[in-house]
């Protein structure tokens, strides 16, 4: 059976900390894509990586960065120097059969100024 | 607008009533997926369509949910003889390209209709 877990519920930060967003998941596909997603309080989806099964190499935009290990399952995302308007629930998602998005429960981040 | 639209954006329903959602997905999308987002959860899949053509409706909870598409654009997904339980987030997705090509494509979402079920 195909998984995602966030075994973060919740994070609070400080403005200007570096927090880093787990993810872990399961599939028995050889090829898979892993996805990020920011919902704001507006509740909109909001589209912020795609990473395919093949491609192990880290992603660096902006003040984001994601750091996938096929070894441990994992797919972790790191904000850094966090602003307030990073608050948001983030969910990590996996690519399955027919294209549908398995997500994870979310992880809802919040920055204090 | 370039991005998927919803609505209503918000409904209230008393048990029992039927509740129609529509969706537009963004202009000339093959792919169409509503999921269903339960207050504190992760979206959950609901159904999928390739134009018009329902290819997997495995999410759907019951036989009181009903989804279509008829020519190949608009979907509206319909509850019939709502119950509490089925208040959630209703979103929908699109995007480009239909399974032969589409794998990698990234789905894009609407802002959702949250429905309440009194």
């Amino acid at each position: 059976a195909q998984k995602v877990t966030q075994a973060q519920t919740e994070i609070s930060v400080v403005e200007k900390e570096d927090v880093t967003l787990d993810c872990v998941y399961e599939t028995r596909d050889t090829t898979y894509y892993l996805f990020w997603y920011k919902q704001p309080p507006s509740g909109e989806l909001v589209f912020l990586i795609r990473r395919n099964s093949f491609d192990e190499q880290n992603e660096i935009s902006g003040r984001y960065s994601w750091n996938f290990q096929k070894s441990t399952s994992s797919f972790n995302f790191t904000i850094t120097a966090s602003q307030v308007v990073d608050s948001a629930v983030y969910f990590c998602a996996l690519s399955g059969g027919g294209g549908k998005l398995i997500f994870g429960q979310g992880t809802e981040l919040s920055v204090k100024p | 607008g370039a991005g998927v639209s919803q609505s209503p954006r918000y409904k209230v329903a008393k048990r029992g009533q039927d509740v129609a959602l529509r969706c537009d997905p963004i202009s000339g999308h093959v792919s169409l997926f509503w999921y269903q987002q339960a207050l504190g959860q992760g979206p959950e899949f609901l159904t999928y369509f390739q134009n018009e053509a329902q290819l997997d409706k495995s999410g759907l909870p019951s036989d009181r949910f009903f989804a279509e598409r008829p020519e190949g654009s608009v979907s509206t997904l319909k509850i019939q003889r709502t119950q509490q339980e089925d208040s959630a987030v209703y979103l929908c997705a699109s995007k480009p390209r239909g399974l032969a090509g589409g794998v990698t494509d990234t789905q894009y979402f609407g802002p959702g209709t949250r429905l309440t079920v009194l």
